[in-house]
């Protein structure tokens, strides 16, 4: 079993829509990454949560720490955010404080 | 700030050929690392190293070495490639805390033949 994992595995959208993807992991974490990884190959990091919720412009990330699940929320979305979205935790120090990935999201949205 | 800089961006090898991927960043981050994407796969953490002279093996270490020499820079050597190897790599770095988040190079596309 994963230990970090996403869904939907692909997401495909009309403009305007809210967009929510979820991510659910097995471990104790230390803190929970969301990731965007454009198709062109580069990834930039969006959030760091080590609990409760942030926000920054369309796109909102959630933690539930109790049930070992987050949310990335996208309103009003554009094609511009067509992108591969991944969840990532990190867990408590040593070989354990490095991330791990879940597979990715793949959101379309189409004009 | 230039962030991490990966090179090269796409590199074709034959079995049994070894050469080093770079990673340079200028953020004074103590925290880089080395990840492998594969089709289908999540981001795999090959090495990582928590600041200058400590380096440790992730979970697909077989194959790769790394050294941190200085702060800024952390090169991933393929000792002898092989077809398996064939992927996309990318360098990471962050602050330890990570208050900002980590840093991505732009991904270096290794095809083994």
């Amino acid at each position: 079993k994963n230990e970090v994992e996403q869904s939907p595995q692909n997401l495909t959208a009309q403009e305007g829509e809210f967009i929510t993807i979820n991510c659910s992991y097995s471990v104790g974490i230390s803190a929970l990454h969301w990731l965007q990884q454009h198709p062109g190959g580069g990834i930039v990091s969006l959030f760091m949560l080590s609990s409760g919720k942030k926000k920054h412009g369309r796109l909102i990330a959630t933690i539930n720490i109790q049930e070992k699940h987050s949310s990335l929320h996208i309103t009003a979305s554009h094609p511009r955010d067509s992108a591969v979205y991944i969840c990532a935790v990190k867990g408590y120090g040593g070989s354990q404080g490095n991330l791990i990935f879940g597979k990715g999201t793949k959101l379309s949205v189409k004009p | 700030n230039a962030g991490v800089t990966q090179t090269p961006k796409f590199q074709v090898l034959k079995t049994g050929q070894s050469m080093t991927l770079q990673c340079a960043q200028d953020m004074n981050h103590e925290y880089m690392s080395w990840y492998r994407q594969d089709p289908g796969m999540g981001l795999r953490l090959i090495h990582y190293s928590v600041g200058a002279g400590i380096t440790d093996q992730g979970e697909v270490p077989n194959g790769y070495n790394v050294s941190r020499s200085t702060t800024e820079d952390f090169p991933l050597r393929l000792l002898s490639a092989a077809p398996s190897q064939t992927s996309v790599y990318f360098c990471a770095s962050s602050t330890w805390g990570e208050k900002y988040g980590y840093t991505f190079g732009s991904g270096t596309r290794l095809t083994v033949v």
